[in-house]
């Protein structure tokens, strides 16, 4: 079983709407959660973390933890053709390392 | 800019030869981090130094990889008789000890083996 499951996508939204993106984890101890961006050709980007159960947001993102169900989400709201990347979820694991998901690729339609 | 740094960029090389990558993390940040990342996949975890000690290596990391942070600042990763399986994204991220959850990372060295 892998650590951090991600829906593969790709997800295509339009402008202006919300993307919804989606991450399961199978360590039930985990207690960190991040989401990455990353645009094609460069390195990951932290846009938020999360450690406590309920949503969290930060701007146009919002993102979403419950630890019963082990499962972690990110809202992008308004989204703009900027927003367009892979979108990578990640576990902290055993207090040095990130785990992360395949990845998410969004593209946001003008 | 005081971010991570790496070094080179792009790296093409021939199966069979050696090559070399180059980290700078944050100044202050005293934990330095190696991922791997193949077309597709988010980034696996290699190894880890904090200061100059290298504290944990991923099964990933065969015989033919070695790792060094000489003096707890910049790091190496080198790679002997590179095989075409080695074409990746190598990414370095730094963080503090207290803080090794929010890790950040450069921009990366993309390497092809031919």
């Amino acid at each position: 079983q892998k650590e951090v499951e991600q829906n593969s996508g790709p997800l295509s939204v339009p402008e202006g709407a919300i993307a919804s993106l989606n991450c399961t984890y199978s360590d039930r101890g985990s207690q960190s959660f991040f989401w990455y961006r990353q645009y094609s050709g460069k390195s990951p980007e932290l846009i938020m973390f999360i450690y406590s159960n309920g949503d969290k947001e930060d701007g146009r993102f919002t993102a979403q933890l419950n630890k019963a169900s082990q499962y972690v989400s990110l809202l992008i709201r308004d989204s703009q053709p900027s927003d367009s990347a892979t979108y990578l979820c990640a576990v902290f694991l055993n207090d040095y390392k990130l785990s992360f998901g395949a990845g998410t690729t969004v593209t946001v339609r003008a | 800019d005081t971010g991570v740094s790496q070094d080179p960029r792009h790296k093409i090389t021939k199966r069979g030869q050696n090559v070399t990558f180059r980290c700078d993390p944050i100044s202050e940040h005293n934990r330095l981090y190696w991922y791997r990342q193949t077309l597709g996949q988010g980034p696996e975890f290699l190894t880890y130094f904090q200061n100059e000690a290298q504290l944990e290596k991923s099964r990933l990391l065969s015989d033919r990889f070695s790792a060094e942070r000489p003096k707890g600042s910049f790091s190496t990763l080198e790679i002997q008789r590179t095989e075409q399986g080695d074409s990746a994204m190598y990414l370095c991220a730094s963080s503090l000890a207290r803080q090794g959850y929010e890790q950040y990372f450069g921009p990366g060295t993309r390497l092809t083996v031919t």
